[in-house]
């Protein structure tokens, strides 16, 4: 089974500065997806980037960036510029390919920007 | 606005009972996936529908049962309700199959009293 860690349940980060959220994941499968998505207070969960296993290069998404680390099962966010409307829950997520598409999400951690 | 939409948007029952969710996916797309957030279990996808056919399945209980109309919305029908049903209760649709790009409504909000 697929298992998606969370390890910072809360973080802050000063208005225009740079913040890092973590996330790392277990599987044996290789073809797979990896997600951040954002849930505001509104509760709408947002997608915020995703990353396919099979490529190398780090996807970027304005001022969201990931650092894909395959081999380290270790799949970081980073948030640059941060600003007010950043301030939400953001979950980690990992999908398999192939037969049947099946989701996994971390516990979350919860982002506050500070003015 | 992610043109998906969900009702009710909150719904209280008892022990028990049983209710059904209603998600109208975004114009065109053919897929449906359900996602329950409650606080003990966090965020967790049951089921996926594509073109009214099951094509993924979950953590969904046996209690809990979903279907796809040929009009591409869907349901999901809760029964034998248990307090620990309390959650938000999302529906997603993306256009294909794969899931990559799915667009979340702004879900149900189930208490089980």
């Amino acid at each position: 089974a697929q298992t998606v860690t969370q390890s910072q349940p809360e973080m802050s980060v000063q208005e225009a500065e740079t913040v890092t959220l973590s996330c790392t994941y277990d599987t044996s499968e290789s073809n797979y997806y990896l997600f951040w998505y954002k849930q505001p207070p509104s509760r709408q969960m947002i997608l915020v980037i995703r990353q396919e296993a099979y490529k190398q290069q780090n996807a970027t998404e304005n001022r969201f960036s990931v650092n894909f680390q395959k081999a380290a099962k270790s799949f970081s966010l980073k948030i640059s510029d941060s600003q007010l409307g950043d301030t939400a829950m953001y979950f980690c997520a990992f999908m398999k390919q192939g037969t049947g598409n099946q989701f996994y999400f971390g516990t979350g951690t919860s982002l506050t920007v500070i003015p | 606005d992610s043109g998906v939409t969900q009702t009710p948007k909150h719904l209280i029952t008892a022990t028990g009972q049983r209710v059904t969710l209603r998600c109208s996916p975004r114009s065109g797309d053919l897929s449906v996936y359900w996602y329950q957030q409650s606080l003990d279990q966090g965020l967790q996808f049951l089921i996926q529908y594509y073109n009214g056919e099951e094509r993924a399945k979950g953590n969904i209980l046996e209690r809990f049962s979903a279907q796809q109309f040929p009009d591409l919305h869907s349901e999901l029908n809760l029964s034998s309700l248990e307090l620990g049903d309390s959650a938000l209760y999302f529906c997603a649709s993306s256009l294909g199959t794969s899931g990559i790009e799915q667009y979340f409504g702004p879900g149900t909000r189930l208490t089980v009293t």
